[in-house]
């Protein structure tokens, strides 16, 4: 079965660093989703992207935060000045786009510690 | 107002008992009402959607949505301790999705 692949699983970094977490998507997905999850907290939404553009943003997403698909398979999240309120599960998911079925597939998360 | 609403829990419940969880919400816009179940440090993983309101089934799980009252469930029969998860109600509109807080779940054997 298709899945969505994030690593790093888990990756520890010092307070001011920058952090690339990366995620391959379902090969015929469209839509790709960026959320995070602070430990014992919801799921929030970050950035939705498509068509090599973000098409929404949350107010979490400010300017430290990017991502783009260089090269067409990865999807990248770049936080460029960790802060510790950034450790937190961040999941990548995505969407065939051609049905909106809301059916969000989720990669099994990559775990950001900021010490 | 939150969004979504959804009581967090914890809820314990033994085997073989029917699980009735829920949410609310604000944005009458959203047409599609998802179910997700998370395991611990997993990723969340589609269990049931449904689009409007009404009923839908699959195997020991229904979902129920009601619009007029801004309000969904999801309902398990026969729980097993294998349903032990957290389970976060989810809504979209043209791809802006919103997740519940989710509902920690505990079936005892």
């Amino acid at each position: 079965e298709p899945e969505v692949t994030q690593t790093p699983s888990h990756q520890v970094t010092q307070m001011g660093q920058e952090v690339i977490l990366r995620c391959v998507p379902i090969s015929n997905h469209l839509y790709f989703y960026w959320y995070r999850q602070i430990l014992g907290q919801k799921v929030e939404f970050l950035v939705s992207f498509y068509n090599n553009e973000i098409s929404e943003k949350s107010e979490i997403f400010d300017d430290q935060f990017s991502v783009e698909r260089p090269d067409g398979s990865n999807f990248t999240l770049k936080i460029r000045s960790t802060k510790l309120e950034d450790s937190a599960m961040y999941f990548c998911a995505t969407q065939t786009g051609t049905v909106n079925t809301g059916e969000l597939f989720f990669g099994e998360g990559s775990r950001l510690t900021v010490l | 107002q939150k969004e979504v609403e959804q009581d967090p829990g914890p809820l314990s419940v033994p085997e073989g008992a029917i699980v009735s969880l829920n949410c609310t919400y604000s944005n009458s816009a959203f047409q599609y009402f998802m179910w997700y179940r998370q395991y611990s440090r997993k990723g969340p993983e589609l269990l049931m959607y449904t689009y409007s309101s009404g009923n839908k089934e699959d195997g020991r799980f229904t979902a129920q949505v009601d619009k007029s009252s801004k309000y969904i469930s999801l309902f398990i029969r026969d729980s097993q301790p294998s349903d032990s998860a957290t389970y976060l109600c989810a809504m979209n509109n043209n791809n802006d999705m919103r997740f519940g807080a989710g509902t920690r779940l505990t079936v005892k054997p």
